[in-house]
């Protein structure tokens, strides 16, 4: 049974960057394909983007040019990389795992990020 | 990408009665791509439906899904205490995903 644990709470300043980590445990052997979705405080859920096995990326238009995912296989974790940050950014950044036709089967616990002067 | 576009945005209801959320697409839903999730307050969202209609394993038989094209429904035929919480469709798969904006289910 896969579960996926992300890195914890951030505190950040508006121009800054945030890394989040998402490792996977259980079988690890088998890399997944990850989303990443965010959710600002009593909002909704936003696509940010996704990595593959193979490290293939794509993101949603909202980001481009400001998020970067990328992955180290060798042990089992994933990482999202947003630049510029904005209060706007404010938000609980979630891991999924993507199954083919089964969408985000398996989610991280979340990850708060802060932006704040 | 595809919108879509959730209604009712809140449905009050009592436990045993029936609910009925809706999920309308800007275009029509390649391979019925359609996922349903539920969230509860501090909780990542869970996954209910995918496929428009299978459910996800473990999840109870009172939540069904339907539709195809731009029109999906998530049913809940028995309403049961812990099943008042927030409805989120998903269009999935193709690299360009989205979300409804979420039905609140409320007692």
């Amino acid at each position: 049974q896969v579960q996926l644990v992300q890195s914890g709470a951030e505190l950040k300043k508006p121009g800054a960057s945030v890394r989040v980590s998402c490792t996977a445990s259980g079988n690890t052997f088998t890399p997944y394909d990850i989303n990443w979705v965010r959710q600002a405080p009593g909002q909704g859920l936003e696509w940010v983007g996704w990595i593959n096995p193979n490290s293939n990326t794509g993101y949603a238009q909202n980001f481009q040019g400001r998020v970067t995912i990328s992955r180290a296989t060798s042990i089992g974790t994933v990482y999202m990389d947003l630049n510029s940050l904005r209060s706007e950014d404010t938000a609980v950044y979630y891991c999924a795992r993507f199954e083919v036709g089964r969408a985000f089967t398996t989610w991280g616990q979340g990850t708060m990020v802060t932006v704040s002067s | 990408e595809i919108l879509l576009t959730q209604s009712p945005g809140t449905l009050s209801l009592s436990p045993g009665e029936r609910a009925t959320l809706s999920c309308r697409a800007s275009q029509s839903v390649r391979s019925n791509y359609l996922a349903w999730y539920q969230q509860k307050p501090g909780q990542a969202p869970r996954l209910l439906i995918y496929g428009a209609s299978s459910r996800s394993t473990g999840i109870p038989d009172r939540f069904s899904g339907s539709g195809s094209g731009t029109d999906f429904t998530l049913t809940i035929s028995r309403l049961e205490p812990e099943d008042f919480a927030v409805y989120y469709c998903h269009h999935y798969g193709f690299g360009r995903d989205s979300f409804g904006q979420g039905t609140r289910l409320e007692i």
